[in-house]
């Protein structure tokens, strides 16, 4: 069985830091794209970053970008997500999701996701 | 442009069809994939690609896609589809994702 699970949130300071895991199991890990998707609370699902396979390409939203750094362990099969500099608006459940990938077929989506930690950015 | 639109919400009698679009440019170059969310809960992928369904989604979901447009459709809603439903594709560049903005179903 595939399972994703986030911790790692909690509260923090505006302009504190805080590194986000997700363990991995059921499944190859190393063989699959891994993003962040983030939902601030009341509002919508918004992508913040990913990860290749193998840690050798990153990606990231500009709201977050400079800010935060993506970064998988294959041989431990979890994902990361460095968290600096937060800011109140990066209040929100954090979701690892894994992606799957059909290039010739221009098909990309998300089949499994992980139950979500919340980060709260507060003084 | 790197957004997707969605109508914020729309419902549905019990048992009517309903039709639930995104639009963007992205779209011209790939498949959207849907997103369930239930209060509280995670997302749930319930169509990707041309028209697929994971295993365990009913098949009253359907999706469709024309131009820049993306739709799914609920054929027969049931009172447990109500939820907020997300598309995704990756944007024009294909470096990143993007989401929809979300549609809130009401069954009545």
């Amino acid at each position: 069985e595939v399972q994703l699970v986030e911790s790692g949130g909690g509260l923090v300071q505006p302009g504190g830091s805080l590194r986000l895991s997700c363990a991995a199991s059921g499944f190859t890990f190393s063989s699959y794209w891994m993003h962040w998707v983030r939902q601030a609370p009341g509002k919508g699902l918004v992508w913040v970053s990913r990860i290749n396979s193998d840690g050798s390409s990153t990606s990231y939203a500009d709201s977050v970008k400079g800010r935060f750094t993506i970064s998988r362990d294959n041989a431990k099969n979890t994902l990361y997500l460095q968290m600096n500099s937060l800011r109140a608006e990066d209040t929100a459940v954090y979701y690892c999701a894994r992606e799957v990938g059909i290039a010739v077929a221009a098909t990309y989506y998300f089949d499994y996701w992980g139950q979500g930690t919340l980060v709260t950015v507060s003084s | 442009s790197s957004e997707l639109t969605q109508d914020p919400a729309v419902s549905v009698a019990l048992g009517q069809t309903v039709r639930i679009t995104c639009q963007g440019d992205s779209l011209r170059s790939y498949y959207a994939s849907w997103y369930q969310q239930k209060p509280g809960q995670a997302p749930v992928l319930v169509i990707y690609g041309k028209n697929n369904r994971p295993s365990g989604i009913p098949d009253r979901f359907s999706g469709s896609s024309s131009g820049n447009t993306a739709s799914l459709t609920i054929t027969g809603a049931q009172a447990e589809d109500e939820a907020d439903y997300y598309c995704n594709s990756r944007d024009s560049s294909g470096n990143h994702r993007v989401f929809g903005t979300g549609t809130k179903v009401t069954v009545l």
